[in-house]
This record gives C-alpha cells, structure tokens and sequence, in this order.
C-alpha cells in the first residue's frame, strides 16, 4: 500500500533563513509528485510537479528533488519570507488497484517568523 | 478563467438529509475528482471522472454519488447525510491524468 509521510508536522524558522521539507513514500512505482501549498481555510495550490523520468524542479526560490530508489523528495525554499507561512503537502501520482490516484501526506505546517 | 469553483462554501445539514455539492472548471479539462480533508487524515479521495459519462471510485466512496454529464461539471451528492460527513470537500481537475492538479475553494459541511 502506498502511504505518504510528511516529517515534521509543524516547523518554525525566523525569515530569511533557507529550508528543506521533507516527503517519504513506500512505493517506489509513482508516475509524477506534486508540492502543494494550502493557506488556512483555503484550497491546494500546486507549487512544483515532478514526472517520475525527472530528478527536480525549479520555481523562483523553490526547489524541488525527487529520488525514487529511495523514495524521498524535498522541498527547498530559499531565503523564506514570512508570506511562505502555510502548511505544505505533497503528493505521489501512483495507479492503485488499476486507477489513477493522488495519495498525499499530511502536510508540513511552516511559520516563518519576521 | 475561474479555475475550480465550489459552491456552497458553508452547509449545515441534519442527519438524513440530502444535498449536492457543485463543482465546476472552465478550463476543459478531462480529470475531475472529489476529496475530503479530515484533521490527522489528510486528503482521501472520493470519486473520480477520467471524462464526461465516466465515474469511479475512491477510497471512500460509501455514501456520496457522482455523475459527469458534461466536460465542465462534477457534482457530488450526499444520500443521507451522516454526522462522520462533517468535513471539508474539495474538487480538483486535471487536463489529464497526470497533470498539474488544480483545486477549489473547498466546502465546508457540518452534520448535526
């Protein structure tokens, strides 16, 4: 079964300073991975797709990596500003019982303190 | 464009009853999908359409009905609401399977 980690759940770092996030999957057969960015009360908003063929993806101060051998992407926020704050999630693009799914973690909530 | 629009943003329902939740993109896209968020459950996937006329399961699908009569809208009905409906429901759609996925606003609902 696919499942999606997202450690840690909470995080809070003073502005400016640069960042990684953590997402872990245990099923390596993925198709893509997404980032995504949820501010409170809101919906998803995507950030970075990576196809499983690629190794990262880049916007602005955002970086994001994709190994699959070992089941692991990052999100790097370069020089984070206090507008960063929101909760983060990924998700993995797997077909699951012969149907295309997203399973998404449970998200990273990040603060960014002025 | 509007994107995904989700209407209502807020509802309160009674146990029993019966609603519909709207859901609709203007950006032609093939795959649509219903999520709920729960606290400590993240995102769990409801139903889903890979094109008008066509619907599949999610993972938790008990409960809740789907139709895709046309390209642009995915409404999801609730039979019989039930208190374990409370939750936040999202739409989200896709130009295909794996692309970028675009979501609502979200709804809302309570269940008394």
């Amino acid at each position: 079964k696919q499942e999606v980690t997202q450690i840690p759940a909470a995080l809070s770092v003073p502005e400016g300073e640069n960042l990684v996030l953590n997402c872990s999957f245990t099923d390596s057969a993925i198709y893509n991975l997404q980032w995504f960015r949820q501010d409170p009360g809101k919906g998803l908003t995507s950030l970075l797709l990576i196809q499983s063929s690629q190794r990262e993806q880049t916007s602005g101060r955002l970086n994001a990596s994709l190994d699959k051998s070992s089941g692991r992407s990052t999100l790097y926020i370069a020089a984070s500003q206090p507008g960063d704050s929101a909760t983060y999630l990924c998700a993995v693009g797997a077909l699951i019982q012969g149907a295309q799914k997203l399973v998404f973690g449970q998200g990273t909530r990040l603060t960014i303190n002025p | 464009n509007a994107g995904v629009t989700q209407t209502p943003k807020f509802q309160v329902l009674k146990t029993g009853q019966s609603m519909t939740l709207q859901c609709a993109q203007d950006m032609n896209h093939e795959y649509m999908s219903w999520y709920r968020q729960d606290p400590g459950m993240g995102l769990r996937l409801i139903h889903y359409s890979v094109g008008a006329g066509i619907t599949d399961q999610g993972e938790v699908p008990n409960g809740y009905n789907v139709s895709r009569s046309t390209t642009e809208d995915f409404p999801l009905r609730l039979l019989s609401a039930a208190p374990s409906q409370t939750s936040v429901y999202f739409c989200a759609s896709s130009y295909s399977k794996w692309s970028v996925q675009y979501f609502g606003p979200g709804t809302r609902l309570t269940v008394t």
